[in-house]
C-alpha cells in the first residue's frame, strides 16, 4: 500500500490552456474525492466518486472542470481554458466506507499554477 | 449542512508545553469529527477521529482530542509539544450529502508555531 498517489507534483501553465490531472487512490478504496485548496484556506469539496459514478459536483466545480473515474480505479481532474483564479493545489483523497473506516486520506497534491 | 469553525489562525506554544488547538463544530445528528494535519506543500495527513464512545480520542504522534457535547467542541491537545509540530491543522468534519453518501467540511486550518 503505497498511498494515494497523485501526477504531477507540480503543473505550470499559460493561462487558455488545458491541464489534466491524475489519481490514484489507496487499492481496495471505492470512494475518491478531489478536493481544492487555495493558499491560507481549508481544503474545499469539488466531487465525489463511489467507484465508477459520480455522485455529487460541487457549484464550485465550472463548466471548465471534468472529472471522470472510468473503472473505480484511478480518477482524472481535466482544467480545460485555465484561468489565473484556478491556481491552487488540488487534493485528492480516498476512502473505504464501513464501521470503523470513516476517515479519507490524501494525497500529495498537485499544485497548479496558471501564469 | 454540517460545518467546523477554528477560532484561532495561529497557536504559538514553547516546546515541551501543552497545545491546544481549538474546533467547534455544528451538526445536525451524530457528529464524524476529525483532525487533519498538514505540513508546507504536502497534503494532508489523518491524526483521528471521533464516531462515538469515549469522548478522549487518542491519534498519532502524541495527540488527542477531546469531544465534548455539550459545548460542540473537539479540541486537539498534546502533552508536551515538539518544534517539529509545527504545522497546519485542519479539523474536519463528515456532511452527509443529498445523494446519501459523504463529503468532508473542513475548517479553516490553525498554524501551530512551536517554539524552541
Amino acid at each position: 500500500d503505497t498511498g494515494v498517489s497523485q501526477d504531477p507534483r507540480h503543473k505550470i501553465t499559460k493561462r487558455g490552456q488545458n491541464v489534466t490531472f491524475r489519481c490514484d487512490p489507496i487499492s481496495e478504496h471505492n470512494r475518491l474525492y478531489w478536493y481544492r485548496q487555495t493558499l491560507g484556506q481549508g481544503p474545499e469539496f469539488l466531487t465525489y466518486f463511489q467507484n465508477e459514478a459520480q455522485l455529487e459536483k460541487s457549484r464550485l466545480l465550472s463548466d471548465r472542470f471534468s472529472a471522470e473515474r472510468p473503472k473505480g480505479s484511478f480518477s482524472t481532474l481535466e482544467i480545460q481554458r485555465t484561468e489565473q483564479g484556478d491556481s491552487a493545489m488540488y487534493l485528492c483523497a480516498s476512502s473505504l466506507e464501513g464501521r470503523d473506516n470513516t476517515e479519507a486520506f490524501f494525497g500529495q497534491g498537485t499544485r497548479l499554477t496558471v501564469v | 449542512a454540517q460545518s467546523v469553525a477554528q477560532p484561532e489562525d495561529q497557536v504559538n506554544v514553547a516546546e515541551g508545553n501543552p497545545l491546544t488547538v481549538k474546533c467547534t463544530y455544528s451538526v445536525s445528528g451524530n457528529p464524524y469529527l476529525f483532525w487533519y494535519v498538514q505540513y508546507p506543500n504536502r497534503g494532508l495527513q489523518f491524526l483521528l477521529k471521533y464516531i462515538t464512545g469515549d469522548n478522549l480520542v487518542k491519534g498519532s504522534y502524541g495527540f488527542e482530542a477531546e469531544f465534548n457535547k455539550s459545548q460542540t467542541s473537539f479540541h486537539l491537545k498534546k502533552p508536551s509539544a515538539l518544534v517539529s509540530d509545527s504545522a497546519l491543522y485542519f479539523c474536519a468534519v463528515r456532511d452527509i450529502v443529498a445523494s446519501g453518501t459523504y463529503k468532508y467540511i473542513f475548517g479553516t486550518g490553525t498554524r501551530l508555531k512551536v517554539l524552541a
